[in-house]
């Protein structure tokens, strides 16, 4: 069973770091790439930074870019997110979802969200 | 980029009803949009790939039809379950985009 579980969410002031995790189980992490999806309270899902298998290709949205680090490590099945110079439009449920094997950008599988609130 | 739109934002429907929501894409995307369901406190559930295509496991009384820049997504008969924010998406060409969502509640 495709498992992804995130941790790293927390309250965090505005201009703080905060890095996110995502444990991967149940499929060939090397294999398949993987995303960041975030979801503002009450709000929609936006996308956040996709990370190729080998790490050899990586994106960020435009809300993010300069700020943020997508990483893994597919010795230890994980995923990251790096947070740098957080603001208050960051609050959000942060996602980790799979790429399916055949789609690039289509997410097959989901984890249950880690929050971040950022605020003073 | 490629904005989505959806509507209604909104339906309150009855159990067994059959229910339709629609989806543009605001340029052509083939046939590369996928919908998800979503329940309050809970992660995003694929439900179709490809415009059309079941994702493993999702009950048949969902489907998709469309391609170019119209979409939709039929539930054949509305059961308790089934009431959920629904979302379109992208994945035709980067940043991949989601709709702002149709809630579908009880009427």
């Amino acid at each position: 069973e495709v498992q992804l579980v995130e941790s790293g969410g927390g309250l965090v002031q505005p201009g703080g770091s905060l890095r996110l995790s995502c444990a991967a189980s149940g499929f060939t992490f090397s294999s398949y790439s993987m995303n960041w999806v975030r979801q503002a309270p009450g709000k929609g899902l936006e996308w956040v930074s996709y990370i190729s298998s080998s790490s050899s290709t990586i994106y960020y949205a435009d809300s993010v870019k300069g700020r943020f680090t997508i990483s893994r490590d597919n010795a230890k099945n994980s995923l990251y997110l790096q947070m740098n110079s957080l603001r208050d439009e960051d609050t959000a449920v942060y996602y980790c979802a799979r790429d399916s094997r055949y789609y690039v950008a289509y997410f097959d599988y989901w984890g249950q969200g880690t929050l971040v609130t950022v605020s003073s | 980029d490629i904005q989505m739109t959806q509507s209604p934002s909104s339906l309150s429907a009855s159990v067994g009803d059959r229910v339709t929501i629609t989806c543009r894409a605001s340029q052509g995307i083939s046939n590369y949009l996928a919908w998800f369901q979503q329940k309050p406190g809970k992660a995003p559930k694929s439900l179709i790939y490809a415009a059309s295509s079941l994702q493993s496991g999702v009950p048949s009384k969902f489907s998709g039809s469309g391609s170019g820049t119209d979409f939709t997504l039929t539930i054949s008969s509305l059961q308790p379950e089934d009431f959920a924010t629904y979302y379109c998406q992208q994945y035709n060409s980067y940043p991949p985009a989601f709709g702002p969502g149709t809630k579908v509640d009880i009427k």
